[in-house]
């Protein structure tokens, strides 16, 4: 039982550089949701999605990009790391209004 | 808009004593609240929710919590803390977005506890 899965763990980009950080869950969960968490700071939403074709802007959605083909899948693009986007990011799945669930996380640095 | 505030960032206990970690609230609809905890290194595990039924809500590992619309809180406690206890804990609050419902987070509590 998977659950959320995120990939990769970690990652070192270089400043200007881009990635796609990767969500899949196996729950057949309508909410898929992206958040980065910096110290003391808590979680912030970047982007979020109701259903497979739909996402919406969160709290802190500059620098960042998403899609959603498929209701298993929800990757965050970022397109030109900058320092600032060093942090730890969640992705996270509920059936509805309700609970999410976590993936393990991927621990970002951009240097 | 909606927003979470988490009073105090840390709060340290001895074992065996009170825990207490307050959270109060904003909402544009009846809330649906939840504790979330993290443990180092790794992602956060629903703690309990309050969905709009009673508003003492029970949850793993001896926590609860209770909701209180006239307060616009929803503090969680456990009576007996134990050295397992030591966590980050997130309040969060489901409030309505464009399209749907968004998941709101504090900015969290870091509890110690002393032995």
């Amino acid at each position: 039982n998977a659950g959320v899965t995120q990939t990769p763990k970690f990652r070192i980009l270089k400043i200007g550089q881009s990635m796609t950080l990767q969500c899949a869950q196996d729950m057949n969960h309508n909410y898929m949701y992206w958040y980065r968490q910096d110290p003391g700071m808590g979680l912030k939403l970047i982007y979020y999605s109701v259903g497979a074709g739909i996402t919406d802007k969160g709290e802190v959605p500059n620098g960042y990009n998403v899609s959603r083909s498929t209701t298993e899948d929800f990757p965050l693009r970022l397109e030109l790391a900058a320092p600032s986007q060093t942090s730890v990011y969640f992705c996270a799945s509920a059936g509805g209004r309700t609970e999410a669930f976590f993936g393990q996380g991927t621990r970002l640095t951009v240097v | 808009a909606q927003s979470v505030t988490q009073l105090g960032s840390h709060v340290s206990v001895s074992e065996g004593a009170l825990v207490l970690l307050r959270c109060n609230y904003s909402s544009s609809v009846p809330p649906y609240l939840f504790w979330y905890v993290q443990y180092p290194n790794q992602g956060l595990q629903l703690l309990l929710k309050y969905t709009s039924a009673a508003t003492l809500v029970k949850g793993i590992n001896g926590f609860e919590a209770e909701f209180k619309k006239s307060e616009t809180s929803f503090h969680l406690t456990k009576p007996s803390a134990h050295m397992s206890d030591a966590a980050e804990y997130f309040c969060a609050v489901s409030d309505r977005g464009t399209g749907g419902f968004k998941t709101i987070f504090g900015a969290g509590t870091r509890l110690f506890v002393k032995a």
